[in-house]
C-alpha cells in the first residue's frame, strides 16, 4: 500500500539556523499539507498546498516558514530561522481530490524536529 | 475559524468493556468528520470517518454517531482489547480536501 514518506526522522538544529524536512506524497494526490504536533498537544494544521501554490494556511505559518515542490515527487517545508518553540514532530499529509468530496488525508511517519 | 473539543482527555477501561469519546465543533459549515488513532511514536492514521448526510457508521468494533444539530460527534469502541491503547483524535473539515481541525485527543488505556 503506497504510503507518504518523510525525512528525516529526527532533525536536531541549533536556533537561528534553517532547516529543511522533505516529504514524498503518494504519487498521485494533488493535496498537500503540513502539520506539526507540539509534545503530548494536537495535530495543529501549518499549510495545504494545490496546484503548486499555497491553498490555505494557518496563523503559525509566519514569514520563517515557507514550502515548496521542487520536482514531481518531494514536497519540502522550510523554517528559516529556527526557533525553540518550533520544537514539535512535523507530519507531512496528502489527499487524492478525485470525483469525491470525501477524501482521507493520509499522513507520514513525522519528523521530530528538536531546537536546542 | 472550526473548534473542536475533545473529551476525555484520558479514559481508562479494562479488556472487553466498551469507550466512547465524545467531540463537539463550532463551525455548522463543517461536514466530514474523520477519526484518527495514533500509537506512541507513530503517525495518524484513519480508523473511521463520517460525512454530514449519515447519522451513524459503523465498522465491526468501531462505531461513530453524528448529531449535526447539536453539533456533536462521538467514537463508540465495543469490546476493546489491550491493542486499541493509544490516542485518538477527532478532527472536523468542511470538505475531504480542506485542513483538518483536531480535537485536543483521547489517551485510552485497555487493561488486560
Amino acid at each position: 500500500e503506497p504510503e507518504v514518506t518523510q525525512t528525516p526522522s529526527h532533525q536536531v538544529t541549533q536556533m537561528g539556523q534553517e532547516v529543511i524536512l522533505r516529504c514524498v506524497p503518494i504519487s498521485n494526490h494533488l493535496y498537500f499539507y503540513w502539520y506539526r504536533q507540539i509534545l503530548g498537544q494536537k495535530v495543529e494544521f501549518l499549510v495545504s498546498f494545490y496546484n503548486n501554490e499555497i491553498s490555505e494556511k494557518s496563523e503559525i505559518f509566519d514569514d520563517q516558514f515557507s514550502v515548496e515542490r521542487p520536482d514531481g515527487s518531494n514536497f519540502t517545508l522550510k523554517i528559516r530561522s529556527t526557533k525553540l518553540e518550533d520544537s514539535a514532530m512535523y507530519f507531512c499529509a496528502s489527499t487524492f481530490t478525485g470525483t469525491s468530496s470525501y477524501n482521507e488525508q493520509f499522513f507520514g511517519p513525522g519528523t521530530r524536529l528538536t531546537v536546542l | 475559524g472550526e473548534n473542536v473539543e475533545q473529551h476525555p482527555s484520558t479514559l481508562s477501561v479494562q479488556e472487553g468493556d466498551s469507550a466512547v469519546i465524545k467531540c463537539t465543533y463550532s463551525d455548522s459549515a463543517s461536514n466530514y468528520f474523520p477519526w484518527y488513532k495514533q500509537e506512541l511514536g507513530k503517525r495518524p492514521q484513519l480508523i473511521i470517518d463520517i460525512r454530514s448526510n449519515v447519522g451513524e457508521k459503523k465498522d465491526q468494533r468501531i462505531a461513530v454517531t453524528l448529531n449535526k444539530t447539536a453539533k456533536h460527534f462521538s467514537l463508540h469502541i465495543t469490546e476493546t482489547q489491550p491493542e486499541d491503547s493509544a490516542v485518538y483524535f477527532c478532527a472536523a473539515t468542511k470538505s475531504g480536501y480542506s485542513t483538518l481541525t483536531f480535537g485536543k485527543g483521547t489517551m485510552l488505556l485497555v487493561s488486560p
